[in-house]
């Protein structure tokens, strides 16, 4: 059965610190996405990771898929209190996706 | 260029009672997914059109269906509805696999 794992689940950072959120997976894929979600509301994308080694940045946030190590990692530059989100990944299995649990992060003044 | 659609946005239901979900899918977009999020949870994939036929299933009941219709808008159906069946409901429309779009969800409560 394909597990999506995310860590850390909760996340509290200082304003102006780097963190890096980390996505593992069990199974093959070649196609990872992130979104972020305020509580109540919907999933926003963030980034559509296509190959290995795709790299792709956004702001103060970027986003990394490494296919052999079926790693995905979301680092986050300088943080402000506007991220304050949860963030989560989902492997895409070509005709469904599978979601991570959430990392809840809290960016604190 | 419209996004996804749901309604209703919230609903509360008795349970033992059915309920109808709907999802107007993006223009352009002949793909559309269902998920369950329970509170504090990742979103579950329920299952999938494509062009009017389901293209994949999660692991769901079978009182949970759906249809997808010509202009590629959908439904979700539960019966029986049970406590449990509490969560935001969320559909999501794509054209293939070329990045997938969420609707603002409907808040179901079961009670």
């Amino acid at each position: 059965e394909l597990k999506v794992e995310q860590n850390p689940l909760f996340l509290s950072m200082q304003e102006g610190k780097n963190y890096t959120i980390y996505c593992n997976y069990s199974t093959t894929s070649d196609r990872l996405y992130w979104y972020r979600q305020d509580p109540g509301k919907s999933l926003e994308s963030l980034f559509v990771l296509l190959s290995n080694g795709a790299v792709k940045q956004e702001g103060r946030l970027m986003a990394s898929l490494d296919t052999k190590a079926r790693l995905s990692t979301l680092h986050i530059t300088a943080a402000v209190h506007d991220l304050s989100a949860t963030y989560f990944c989902a492997v895409d299995l070509d005709n469904d996706m599978r979601f991570g649990a959430g990392t809840r992060l809290t960016v604190k003044p | 260029e419209t996004g996804v659609t749901q309604s209703p946005t919230h609903l509360i239901k008795t349970r033992g009672q059915q309920v109808t979900l709907r999802c107007s899918s993006q223009s352009g977009h002949n793909t559309v997914s269902w998920y369950q999020q329970a509170l504090g949870q990742g979103p579950q994939f329920i299952f999938q059109y494509y062009r009017e036929e389901e293209n994949g299933r999660g692991n769901f009941p079978p009182r949970f269906s759906g249809l997808q219709f010509p202009n590629y808008s959908s439904e979700l159906n539960v019966n029986a509805l049970e406590l449990d069946d509490s969560a935001l409901y969320l559909c999501a429309s794509s054209l293939g696999r070329t990045g997938y779009t969420f609707g603002s969800g409907t808040r179901l409560t079961v009670v």
